[in-house]
């Protein structure tokens, strides 16, 4: 199996621009969660997914930011407009059970580091 | 609300010698606790889980970690260090109560000098 696979793995824009980061989860996992990482907060959960149902956003910082899971196989990020402090390393994580089910474990990309000048 | 204290940013240890990287959690209900490593530009890779049952788990690569409800610890272990462990590690909670939401630590870094 190739993994969780994010794309881009890096992205540079400026200031006001549109910004979309997808993930292709891991076949058959039907939990898909996106986290940010920072050094001032370190790592935080924006959004879950079950079953390409959108669970619990609390963590999704404002409205600039929304993410879609339109497939079991596909979902995106998109932040809109960007703005400086957007700028973070974004993983996206598969599961193939609840966290505390038999598994809990998460699979992790290898991010999406975003930069916004 | 859960949370999770990794109280020491980072920790040297020579090569061979045994290492701790310290985690103390918060959490209503019974917790469900996790180790998790990071390299450098790489994602994070799951080490180990507590669920129930026995209070040491082992895990990945010859670590282990021993759960310590009364001081409300979940220490990770190895006892002999490599090189190859420096990385960043993550100990992370979860709970019924919480939603099932996996809260991380802020990270240790671990640093083996050979």
């Amino acid at each position: 199996d190739a993994g969780v696979i994010q794309s881009p793995r890096h992205e540079v824009t400026e200031m006001g621009q549109e910004v979309t980061l997808r993930c292709k989860p891991i076949s058959g996992h039907d939990y898909l969660f996106w986290y940010r990482q920072t050094m001032m907060r370190g790592l935080e959960l924006l959004i879950y997914f079950n079953n390409n149902v959108p669970i619990d956003d609390s963590g999704m910082p404002e409205d600039r930011f929304s993410a879609k899971m339109p497939n079991a196989s596909f979902s995106t990020l998109k932040i809109q407009p960007s703005e400086p402090r957007d700028s973070a390393v974004y993983f996206c994580a598969s599961s193939g059970s609840p966290l505390a089910g038999p598994t809990g474990e998460l699979f992790f990309g290898e991010g999406s580091r975003l930069t916004v000048l | 609300a859960q949370s999770v204290a990794q109280p020491e940013d980072q920790v040297n240890v020579a090569e061979g010698n045994p290492l701790t990287v310290k985690c103390t959690y918060s959490v209503s209900g019974n917790p469900y606790l996790f180790w998790y490593v990071q390299y450098p530009n790489r994602g994070l890779q799951f080490l180990l889980k507590y669920i129930t049952g026995d209070n040491l788990v082992k895990g990945s690569y010859g670590f282990e970690a021993e759960f310590n409800k009364s001081q409300t610890s979940f220490h990770l272990k190895k006892p002999s260090a490599l090189v190859s462990d420096s990385a960043l590690y993550f100990c992370a909670v979860s709970s019924m109560e919480y939603g099932n939401k996996l809260v991380f630590g802020a990270g240790t870094i671990l640093r083996v000098k050979s």
